[in-house]
């Protein structure tokens, strides 16, 4: 066990839906990462916090995606307006202190119809 | 940018023998991280091994070891006395040691155990 959840673990939405993922580090991860793997690929990266900041985002983070991390404890991924091309693997990791591991949740499948 | 790439989509091993997963990567850096993570099915992915690119020495970590060619830009897991729960997805992934710790991932092998 890692020690990051996330949840759903699976979640079916329509097309034009908007969907809210979630992910909770344990409390010594001051940064946390998104990443989207879908099928027959490696996790992309998508954003990342350092504590409650956001640090960076990819391109692949269109306008219809936010991600907040308040607190610097939980962090959240919002789809606006769900297409087919969003149905993928949505991992989240964390590293703790100065470490070079990342610590990831067991992900949130997205399926949209 | 840089990239990784795994060139065996698929491999399969009898337990208890030895297999090697292959990795290439390409960047302009020269200080970074490699690493082996493990997705075994519906469960998290986890680190199995990884190297600092300054580092000339090899890592192993138990049965698992990397064969790390700076100059060839090449970088494989062996894994030794292979076992049933060694069977998942491998990826391959790369880190610069600038900057934030975002990952570069391969397209994973699926490693196989047959009993």
């Amino acid at each position: 066990d890692t020690g990051v959840s996330q949840d759903p673990r699976h979640k079916i939405t329509k097309r034009g839906q908007n969907v809210t993922f979630r992910c909770d580090p344990i409390s010594e991860h001051n940064r946390l990462y998104w990443y989207r793997q879908t099928l027959g690929q490696g996790p992309e990266f998508l954003t990342y916090f350092q504590n409650e900041a956001q640090l960076e985002k990819s391109r692949l983070l269109s306008d219809r995606f936010s991600a907040e991390r308040p607190k610097g404890s939980f962090s959240t991924l919002e789809i606006q307006r769900t297409e087919q091309g969003d149905s993928a693997m949505y991992l989240c990791a964390g590293y703790r202190g100065s470490g070079t591991e990342a610590f990831f949740g067991q992900g949130t499948r997205l399926t949209v119809v | 940018a840089q990239t990784v790439t795994q060139s065996q989509p698929e491999m399969s091993v009898q337990e208890a023998e030895t297999v090697t997963l292959s990795c290439t990567y390409d960047t302009s850096e020269s200080d970074y991280y490699l690493f082996w993570y493990k997705q075994p099915p519906s469960r998290q992915m986890i680190l199995v091994i990884r190297q600092e690119a300054y580092k000339q020495q090899n890592a192993t970590e138990n049965r698992f070891s990397v064969n790390f060619q700076k100059a060839a830009k090449s970088f494989s897991l062996k894994i030794s006395d292979s076992q049933l729960g060694d069977a998942a997805m491998y990826f391959c992934a790369y880190r610069g040691n600038f900057g934030n710790e975002k990952l570069t991932f391969g397209t994973g092998t699926r490693l196989t155990i047959i009993p």
